[in-house]
């Protein structure tokens, strides 16, 4: 069975500091990871995604995301958050042949 | 190349209705799912539809039902609505086989958001 746990709801930082959101995942096969941001009133934005290549990848606007297997962690990182980062933030697990997976999601906040 | 439109975007029906909702998936996308997703419950996966075919199904009841038309269109319906049917629900397309077959990505629309009073 495959499970995916986002460990915070909540998510505060200052404009200008670091942003880390924490994504944790359970699967019996190789996983395809992803990330997904939701603005108010908006659908679905993918941010980046992990299919078994480089471990370290690079998304949009300057956030990138690690696999780690042996954590079995998808953390989210940006080095430097804006105000436009505000928004939710959706973990996604998917293997072939199974159903997609969301975690709970994550509330950023950005404070000025 | 365009995205992913819903329509309509929002909608109110009250209880014991039927609703349609209808999706566009980009040019050339041939997988089509179907999100619904609550603040108590997230995103749950509700089908997938390729090919006019439903390829995968999550766990609602049989008052959700869906089809896909011959240019991938899709759509959505629910019968007998229920207040627990209030819902943003996200449509998303993928070039081939999504959930059902590899791991392509998703692109989603803007949601149609349902409120039944």
């Amino acid at each position: 069975a495959q499970s995916v746990t986002q460990l915070d709801s909540h998510v505060s930082v200052s404009e200008g500091t670091p942003v880390l959101l924490r994504c944790n995942y359970s699967s019996s096969y190789s996983p395809s990871l992803f990330w997904y941001v939701q603005h108010p009133n908006k659908g679905l934005q993918l941010l980046l995604k992990y299919t078994s290549a480089a471990t370290l990848v690079k998304g949009i606007n300057g956030f990138e995301a690690e696999f780690k297997k042996s954590e079995t962690s998808f953390h989210l990182t940006k080095p430097s958050a804006h105000m436009s980062d505000a928004a939710e933030y959706f973990c996604v697990v998917m293997t072939r042949g199974d159903k997609i997976i969301f975690g709970k999601g994550t509330r950023l906040h950005i404070l000025p | 190349k365009a995205g992913v439109t819903q329509t309509p975007r929002y909608l109110i029906k009250t209880r014991g209705q039927q609703v349609t909702l209808s999706c566009s998936p980009i040019s050339g996308h041939r997988s089509v799912s179907w999100y619904q997703q609550t603040p108590g419950q997230g995103l749950q996966f509700l089908f997938e539809y390729f090919s006019e075919t439903q390829r995968n199904k999550g766990n609602f009841p049989g008052r959700f039902s869906g089809r896909q038309f011959s240019n991938s269109r899709s759509e959505m319906n629910v019968s007998t609505l229920e207040l627990g049917d209030s819902a943003l629900y996200l449509c998303a397309s993928s070039l081939a086989l999504g959930l059902a077959g590899g791991t392509d990505t998703q692109y989603f629309g803007p949601g149609t958001r349902l409120t039944v009073l």
